[in-house]
């Protein structure tokens, strides 16, 4: 199993605010992946990372960005919020097996209303 | 790539009877499969996943799993449902350690 964390849990902010969704996990984990969802709909993958200093974009055109400085963290940045940013954003991170198999971990997410 | 479809964007079942939620996947190699269950305001949780090891694959809150080769199917089943049962289920497949996510069915369980 693997403990993810993300902060806040809410966050209701007006246009034009910069913000960091923060995620973090303790288990050392390499790769670590941003996805957004709206309610009841699919997951779209918008970051990844394999590693630290390595950030990719994912399949879904985002504005925000990402930054892996430390193995733990995984923040996301929207530099300016506006109301189509509104969303869910769940934070993922995989935990390798002894045969080599990934299986993905989520951490409780962060729900965004932006004003 | 792969892809995943999950036949039914709705499901409905009364309090106790059989669940069955359906996924397919599009590979020409056995590849690794999930299911996830995900509640209100929450994240993703692992229900059960396929190693290889055994076809029928059991998971949490008496769910379980049938890989099927010939029928490229992994399916969802728990015998009796529960009220707390109700929740999102995503199908999901990694190949090449790449995750694909199907759009998810919603379960209602009526009582």
């Amino acid at each position: 199993e693997a403990d993810i964390y993300q902060t806040p849990r809410y966050l209701v902010i007006g246009t034009g605010k910069k913000i960091t969704l923060e995620c973090s996990q303790t288990m050392g984990h390499d790769k670590m992946y941003w996805y957004q969802q709206d309610p009841g709909m699919e997951l779209h993958l918008i970051h990844y990372s394999y590693g630290v200093n390595s950030t990719e974009k994912g399949d879904l055109s985002s504005e925000s960005t990402v930054s892996r400085i430390r193995t733990e963290h995984f923040p996301l940045t929207l530099e300016s919020a506006r109301p189509s940013h509104t969303s869910q954003y769940l934070c993922a991170s995989t935990l390798r097996d002894r045969g080599g198999q990934e299986t993905q971990y989520f951490g409780p997410g962060t729900r965004l209303l932006v004003l | 790539a792969q892809s995943v479809t999950q036949l039914g964007s709705h499901v409905s079942v009364s309090e106790g009877a059989l669940v069955l939620l359906r996924c397919n996947y599009s590979s020409s190699v056995p590849p690794y499969l999930f299911w996830y269950v995900q509640y209100p305001n929450q994240g993703l949780q692992l229900l059960l996943k396929y190693t290889s090891a055994a076809t029928l694959v059991k998971g949490i809150n008496g769910f379980e799993a049938e890989f099927k080769k010939s029928e490229t199917s992994f399916h969802l089943t728990k015998p009796s449902a529960h009220m707390s049962d109700a929740a999102e289920y995503f199908c999901a497949v990694s190949d090449r350690n790449q995750f694909y996510f199907g759009t998810g069915t919603s379960l209602t369980v009526i009582p």
